[in-house]
């Protein structure tokens, strides 16, 4: 039972360059999504996705771009690394019926820095 | 702006002891609560939802909701050092079926000293 994997789980980045985190679940979750976390921050939203095909946008957008092609995997996009996206991003999902809405199940967590 | 607010911390208190954490929020129209639990350098984990007003227990957590107040809570009975970690209250609107809009406070870093 793997739940919610991420790939990779540590990564430095020179400012300008690009690079794809990965998130992958096998629990038949409908809904996936991207938070990012900086140090003493709660989390913030990125990206959500209800559904293949269905992505939209969170409270903190902009510099990342997503696909969900198909509902196990969720990619996460980042285009000209900046130093402020510097931070722990964390890749969850849930289920949208019963008690398990709601319910997010993350993945170990992603570290990137960008120098 | 929807807010959800917690202190930061850090709160310690003697193994054995209560812990209360506190969690306030600013959409009145918010439907669902959750306290998440987060280790050092490790992903969140559910620990309670309350959707209702009044107490929910489980174990030695219990999670109150007065939404009248906009105000939930979770008590931790006899504390254990297992229990040190940053302890992150999270809300859900009232928006329709729109998963996108669980919001999370910054979390309260809980210590339990043996």
């Amino acid at each position: 039972n793997a739940g919610v994997t991420q790939t990779p789980k540590f990564r430095i980045l020179k400012i300008g360059q690009s690079m794809t985190l990965q998130c992958t679940q096998d629990m038949n979750h409908n809904y996936m999504y991207w938070y990012r976390q900086d140090p003493g921050m709660g989390l913030k939203l990125i990206y959500y996705s209800v559904g293949a095909g269905i992505t939209d946008k969170g409270e903190v957008p902009n510099g990342y771009n997503v696909s969900r092609s198909t509902t196990e995997d969720f990619p996460l996009r980042l285009e000209l690394a900046a130093p402020s996206q510097t931070s722990v991003y964390f890749c969850a999902s849930s289920s949208p019926l019963g008690s398990g809405a709601n319910v997010l199940t993350f993945g170990a967590g992603s570290r990137l820095t960008v120098l | 702006q929807k807010e959800v607010e917690q202190n930061s911390g850090p709160l310690s208190v003697p193994e054995g002891a209560i812990a209360s954490l506190n969690c306030t929020y600013s959409d009145r129209g918010s439907q669902s609560f959750f306290w998440y639990r987060q280790y050092s350098g490790k992903s969140p984990e559910l620990i309670m939802s309350i959707y209702s007003n009044g107490d929910k227990e489980d174990g030695r957590f219990t999670a109150q909701l007065n939404k009248a107040s906009q105000y939930v809570s979770l008590l931790i009975r006899d504390s254990q050092p297992s229990d040190s970690a940053t302890y992150l209250c999270a809300v859900r609107g009232r928006n329709g079926g729109s998963q996108g809009n669980l919001i999370f406070g910054k979390g309260t870093k809980l210590s339990v000293k043996p």
